[in-house]
């Protein structure tokens, strides 16, 4: 049974801090996301990794990094959280197939509010 | 770019009525669909998916038919119970096969 799960179901910020959220996954999957949760405007992908170490940038990077130094753990870093950035926050796993795409388990979801 | 649209945002059926939700997707090379069910508050769960080797897929209630030509696929739900009630995301694999795109999503509501 796949688990991924997430460091806070909510949190809220201040404009400003520095703020992180963490990912971890028990299935030894190779690729690891994060996505931005808005009404209206489904899932939107922040970023990927698919190794330790690697990243790409999804669709909506722009205020965002993330860091993978271990394979099952994946955070993302809001370097000076805005209010802009109040929203659901999913993370997903998945494996790496060869030439196919993989079915992706979602985490439960940290929903931030920054005021 | 990659594109996948979602149809309709809302749908209101009663008890025992069907659900159809349609999905067209741009990238004629994307061969991997999941349908997620998002219940309030809580993650998105596969219910069921489809590979563009098959045009269709059954699961008890459910079932996922792909139009590869046309570049759609549909999501089918009869019988519908309350408990159906949540959010549906369709998805397609793209040129990156280790994402999906995702649609916006469709809320459906099941009234007794």
């Amino acid at each position: 049974d796949v688990k991924v799960t997430q460091s806070s179901r909510y949190l809220v910020k201040r404009t400003g801090e520095k703020v992180f959220l963490e990912c971890v996954q028990d299935m030894d999957h190779e690729n690891m996301f994060w996505y931005r949760q808005d009404p209206g405007l489904g899932l939107r992908l922040i970023y990927f990794s698919y190794d330790v170490k690697m990243k790409e940038k999804g669709d909506i990077p722009e205020g965002y990094s993330v860091s993978r130094e271990k394979k099952e753990r994946f955070s993302l870093i809001l370097e000076s959280a805005s209010t802009n950035q109040t929203s659901m926050y999913l993370c997903a796993s998945s494996r790496r197939l060869l030439a196919s795409t993989d079915t992706q388990y979602f985490g439960p979801g940290t929903r931030l509010t920054v005021l | 770019g990659e594109n996948v649209e979602q149809h309709p945002s809302t749908l209101s059926v009663q008890e025992g009525d069907s659900a159809v939700i349609k999905c067209t997707y741009s990238d004629s090379a994307s061969n991997y669909f999941p349908w997620y069910k998002q219940e309030l508050g809580k993650r998105p769960q596969l219910i069921i998916d489809i590979r563009s080797n098959v045009g269709e897929k059954k699961d008890q209630r459910i079932a996922v038919t792909l139009n590869k030509t046309a570049k759609h696929f549909s999501l089918h739900i009869t019988e519908t119970q309350p408990e159906d009630s949540a959010v549906y995301f369709c998805a397609a694999s793209g040129l990156d096969t280790d994402k999906l795109i995702f649609g916006t999503g469709t809320r459906l509501q099941v009234f007794p």
